[in-house]
């Protein structure tokens, strides 16, 4: 099955960019799609189709997938942020969804 | 608004059965797959399967196969279910239901709050 690698965590201070990375073997072939979750609260859709936002996503979150590795960009970064951030795609060879192992974002 | 209502927390002794739902409202139930989604404590994400809900056909996630988990839907209530058997200590976590997006169908656009079952003597 496929396999998505993340960092555990990434530290960023106040106003700076955080970059996700979830690796994949060739993963430029296939759609990434982001999650959000703060403690104690559900998930959230951040990024879809690689780079697309849903409505009421700040333009600060960005996304892009290239080769092996998809990444998540966080500009202008905000306490409001921290945050475990999950990728996922669905393998089409098995149609299994994937989860990354999820990055935790501190705010410095 | 577009939602999914689950059920309350659980606590269960092990070797009984819990069965959490989902409730949906906003929007046509039967347009949108259902999947469902564990958390363990401390852990990430992890998905057990889905369900579609147009037929009801089930597909239970390569770690999550077995005759423990069972996936089901009440249409007129516009309602999914998670049923858990002989539950263990192990399934311990909080559940998410999440609708899958209607035209892609790969990626969840809608997330319940999540059900908390805990499994203890």
């Amino acid at each position: 099955s496929y396999v998505l690698t993340q960092p555990p965590s990434v530290s960023v201070a106040p106003g700076k960019t955080a970059k996700i990375t979830c690796g994949g073997n060739n993963i430029e072939t296939k759609t990434v799609h982001w999650y959000q979750q703060k403690p104690g609260q559900a998930p959230v859709l951040v990024i879809y189709f690689d780079r697309d936002r849903p409505s009421g996503i700040p333009e600060r979150f960005s996304g892009s997938n290239s080769g092996n590795t998809a990444t998540l960009t966080i500009t202008r970064v905000e306490t409001g942020d921290e945050a475990d951030y999950y990728c996922q795609l669905l393998d089409s060879s098995d149609h299994n969804w994937v989860f990354g192992g999820g990055t935790k974002l501190t705010v410095l | 608004q577009v939602q999914l209502v689950q059920s309350g927390s659980e606590l269960k002794k092990p070797g009984a059965s819990v069965k959490v739902s989902c409730k949906a409202s906003g929007y046509t139930f039967t347009r949108h797959a259902v999947n469902w989604v564990r958390q363990a404590p401390g852990q990430g994400l992890e998905w057990m399967g889905w369900i579609k809900t147009d037929t009801g056909n089930p597909k239970y996630a390569p770690g999550f196969t077995g005759r423990r988990l069972v996936f089901s839907l009440d249409t007129s209530a516009s309602t999914a279910f998670l049923q858990i058997n002989s539950l263990k200590a192990e399934d311990t976590a909080v559940y998410y239901c999440a609708r899958v997006d209607y035209g892609s169908g790969i990626f969840m656009d809608v997330w319940g709050k999540g059900t908390t079952v805990t499994v203890s003597s």
